[in-house]
């Protein structure tokens, strides 16, 4: 089975601008969560869709949001970029069953905001 | 409120075995994990335990649960140096995809 893909890789942004990360999930998984990592904080957990829903959600600020399409593939935006939103963001899929809690990430997506 | 401890740093000779250690505080955790990150890349799953069980085996690496003390360890046996990296302990306590990661432990394997 394909692993989970991240696009793009890297990207380098101006502050107040927008971006878009793409993640596709494992074939056959519903779930796809977001986690934001930075060296002063780790690894942050941004929320989590399955089927087109959003069931949980971080403690971060409205800037960040997420959809998922019907193929479970997943957009996170951020809106108005700050300095501090540079950090790898990575996507993990995972069954979304209660019985199956175990995530795969992807790659990540590197955000340089100048 | 949820929190993950790890010790930073821990440093082993090629051919030793290496046990990181990890506490977490959330009681509700259901299942515990342990994820490896190279330079540049993303998280890669290692094993995971489910809480209600002690020890976990497989291949050169073991999961020891303490759920009394809430104490999580990995070993690794014959450590290589295709070992070094960051290790990251993980909790889920019944919350939809969010897992609560720790600092990380980098591991460095000396010749």
């Amino acid at each position: 089975k394909a692993g989970v893909t991240q696009t793009p890789r890297y990207l380098i942004k101006t502050r107040g601008q927008q971006v878009t990360l793409s993640c596709s999930p494992i074939s056959g998984h519903r779930s796809v969560s977001w986690y934001q990592q930075t060296p002063g904080q780790g690894l942050q957990f941004l929320f989590e869709y399955f089927s087109e829903t959003q069931r949980n959600k971080g403690n971060f600020p409205g800037r960040f949001s997420g959809r998922q399409f019907s193929n479970s593939r997943s957009e996170m935006n951020v809106s108005t970029l700050e300095l501090g939103d540079s950090a790898l963001y990575l996507c993990a899929s995972s069954p979304g069953l209660a019985s199956s809690y175990e995530q795969y990430f992807g790659p990540g997506t590197r955000l340089t905001v100048t | 409120g949820e929190d993950v401890e790890q010790s930073l740093f821990l440093s082993v000779r090629e051919g030793d075995s290496s046990v990181i250690n990890c506490t977490y505080t959330d009681s509700s955790s259901t299942y515990l994990y342990w994820y490896k990150q190279e330079p540049g890349a993303g998280l890669q799953l290692l094993t995971y335990i489910f809480s209600n069980m002690d020890m976990k085996q497989d291949q050169r690496l073991t999961v020891l649960l303490n759920k009394k003390d809430k104490h999580l360890s990995l070993r690794i046996a014959d450590t290589q140096t295709g070992d070094s990296a960051i290790y990251f302990c993980a909790e889920s306590s019944n919350s939809w995809g969010k897992l609560q990661f720790g600092a990380g432990t980098q591991v460095v394997v000396t010749p």
